[in-house]
């Protein structure tokens, strides 16, 4: 079947904008998990949930990160009032469940100009 | 709190050397650990999961292996092929918690 999926793939944005990333993850999949990602380094955790309850969102740098699964399945992440030291790979991964393999969605680049 | 690191960071052998890929994690108290492999740009894609009940799990070419109580995870890879050129990342969560902690990748480049 189809993979996790993200959209948009390419988000450029103003300073001060919001902007509302999507995660569509995979059929069935009851754990999803947002991350960012800096070049050259690993993943860093945002948050995950637990079909729509979202379990952990110690990740989130501040405030102004949210994120929401309300019926279980689509996730979004939004950053109101963005800054241009939130440019950086947005990830998604979804899994079976909480303890199962991860699989991980393409990316959504966001750049804040 | 959860502490991930791989070594070495980067690492070039030649075609056909078997190799191994370390991951070292401070909080032993995991119930499991995934590699994954990551192409310049591109996403992760998942190569193996150990869970803590097991010591190995084996796709292909590439065996893993856990020491929980060492705190010591491997990923070897054997008759390497120029095609294994890739970022390897580990990833182990937080006791407690499903907040996984990621490593900074081992760059792997395999010469034809």
């Amino acid at each position: 079947g189809a993979g996790v999926s993200q959209s948009p793939r390419y988000k450029v944005t103003k300073r001060g904008q919001d902007v509302a990333l999507r995660c569509d993850p995979i059929s069935g999949h009851v754990s999803l998990y947002w991350y960012r990602q800096a070049l050259g380094q690993g993943p860093e955790f945002l948050t995950y949930f637990n079909y729509e309850a979202q379990q952990d969102k110690s990740g989130l740098p501040n405030d102004r990160f949210s994120a929401e699964r309300p019926e279980g399945s689509i996730s979004t992440l939004t950053i109101q009032r963005t800054e241009q030291r939130d440019s950086a790979m947005y990830r998604c991964a979804s899994s079976l469940g909480p303890q199962g393999e991860q699989y991980f969605g393409p990316g959504t680049r966001l750049t804040v100009t | 709190k959860q502490e991930v690191t791989q070594i070495p960071a980067a690492l070039s052998v030649p075609e056909g050397e078997n190799l191994v890929l370390n991951c070292s994690f401070t909080d032993s108290a995991i119930y499991n650990l995934q590699w994954f492999r990551q192409d310049p740009g591109k996403g992760l894609t998942s190569l193996l999961l150990i869970q803590s009940s097991q010591r190995e799990q084996t796709s292909g070419r590439l065996n893993a292996s856990l020491d929980k109580s060492s705190g010591r995870s491997t990923l070897y890879i054997a008759a390497s092929q120029p095609g294994d050129s890739a970022t390897y990342l580990c990833a182990a969560p937080q006791w407690g918690t499903y907040k996984y902690i990621f490593g900074t990748g081992t760059r792997l480049k395999v010469l034809a």
